[in-house]
This record gives C-alpha cells, structure tokens and sequence, in this order.
C-alpha cells in the first residue's frame, strides 16, 4: 500500500512568487492536514481538509490556502512567499471526520526554500 | 486548548542504556497522545498512540510509554539503545470533540534530539 506522497520534494522560489505544494493521501484515506516545520517553530498545524471541505485552520496568515479535490488529494498554496516561509511542509492524511483523534500518518514533506 | 511540553531538547545515551524521553501535556479534556520519530530529512513516523483504553502502550521497535493523568505524562521508554535510534522524536496530543477549536489539530512538543553513542 501506498503511503502518504508529497510533491515536489524540493521547491526553490523567489520572494514574492507562489508556491504550489501537493499531497496524495492513502488510498482510502479523506482527511488530508498540513503542517509547517519551520526552523526554531517546531511543528505548526496548518489546514485540515475532509471530504472536499476546509474542517479547520491553524493560525495562518490568509496567504496560505489550499484545496482538496475529488480524489481527495490536495494542494497547499502559499503566496506572496517570505523569507520566512522556507520550511518543511508536511501532509498527513487519516481515514476521515471520525478518526481525526487517533493519529494520522505523514509523508515525507516538501523542502520550500525562498531566496 | 492543548499543549505539550518536552523535557529536554537533547538526550543522549550509550547503546545498550535505557532511553528515557519525558512529555508532559495539558488538555482540558481527556486527550489522545502520540509519539512521532523523524529521522534527518524525512517525515514523522508514529511509534505508538494512547487513546483511552490500555495506560501502557507498545509501540514499534520495542518503544513504549505510560499515560499517568495525574502526572499528566506520557513518557516514551525503551530498555535497549540502538544506534539506529538516533533521531528526533515528538510527543503530540489531539484533543476536543468536533465543536472545539482544536478538533483535527495535533499539537506537537518542541521535539527530543536523541543521540546514541557507541
């Protein structure tokens, strides 16, 4: 089986360009969460995706955004990229609605840098 | 609201020694605990999880911890150090039903570097 799948796994932008992230969960799975690691921040929970809808939201400015489809894989945007917004970005993906608090099951990220 | 707090950004052990990495967290509802390792560039794999039913929980790779409420811990053991066990690890708890704020979201400890020395 098929884990939890991340592209790319590097990304190198520019200051003020956009960054697009995607996520494939487990075949299975319809919850897919997002979360920052940034250097010095430790692990930042992002956006929570089930079936199609945005379920819940970390304390992000509204630049990042993102969307699950019908698949439900999903993508992370991020724009008006700053300095500070070079990460690891993580997605994680879980069965769904009901089995939020029981662990989800991450990919390997998605390395942004911004220069 | 939720939080977890790590005892220790850096542990550092022989092969062979007992590993001892200290979580304590505070919910103000009957919380779900997680034990994540990351190893260098790559994502977080669980090692074991409470949720409510056996205080004492076994995870991969012979690791396994105690949830103590009153003690409001969840410590991580092991009894035998290896080399391969150097990494990062995280404890994390999820809590609060679905009209709470937290409801989706783990909140992560600042994370334990363990290092294993030969």
């Amino acid at each position: 089986e098929a884990g939890v799948t991340q592209s790319p796994t590097h990304l190198i932008k520019t200051r003020g360009q956009q960054a697009t992230l995607r996520c494939s969960p487990i075949s299975g799975h319809t919850s897919v969460y997002w979360y920052q690691q940034a250097l010095g921040l430790g692990l930042q929970f992002l956006l929570w995706y089930d079936e199609g809808e945005e379920r819940n939201r970390g304390n992000f400015p509204p630049r990042f955004s993102g969307r699950q489809f019908p698949n439900y894989s999903s993508e992370l945007n991020v724009n008006a990229l700053e300095l500070e917004d070079s990460a690891l970005y993580l997605c994680a993906s879980s069965l769904g609605d009901r089995d939020t608090n029981y662990g989800y099951t991450f990919g390997s990220g998605t390395r942004l840098t911004v220069v | 609201a939720q939080s977890v707090t790590q005892l220790g950004s850096h542990v550092s052990v022989s092969e062979g020694a007992l590993v001892l990495l200290r979580c304590n967290y505070s919910s103000s509802v009957p919380p779900y605990l997680f034990w994540y390792v990351q190893y260098p560039n790559q994502g977080l794999q669980l090692l074991l999880k409470y949720t409510s039913a056996a205080t004492l929980v076994k995870g991969i790779n012979d690791f396994e911890a105690e949830f103590k409420k009153s003690e409001t811990s969840f410590h991580l053991t092991k009894p035998s150090a290896h080399m391969s066990d150097a990494a990062e690890y995280f404890c994390a708890v999820s809590a609060g039903g679905r009209i709470s704020t937290s409801y989706g979201k783990l909140t992560f400890g600042q994370g334990t570097i363990l290092t294993v020395h030969p």
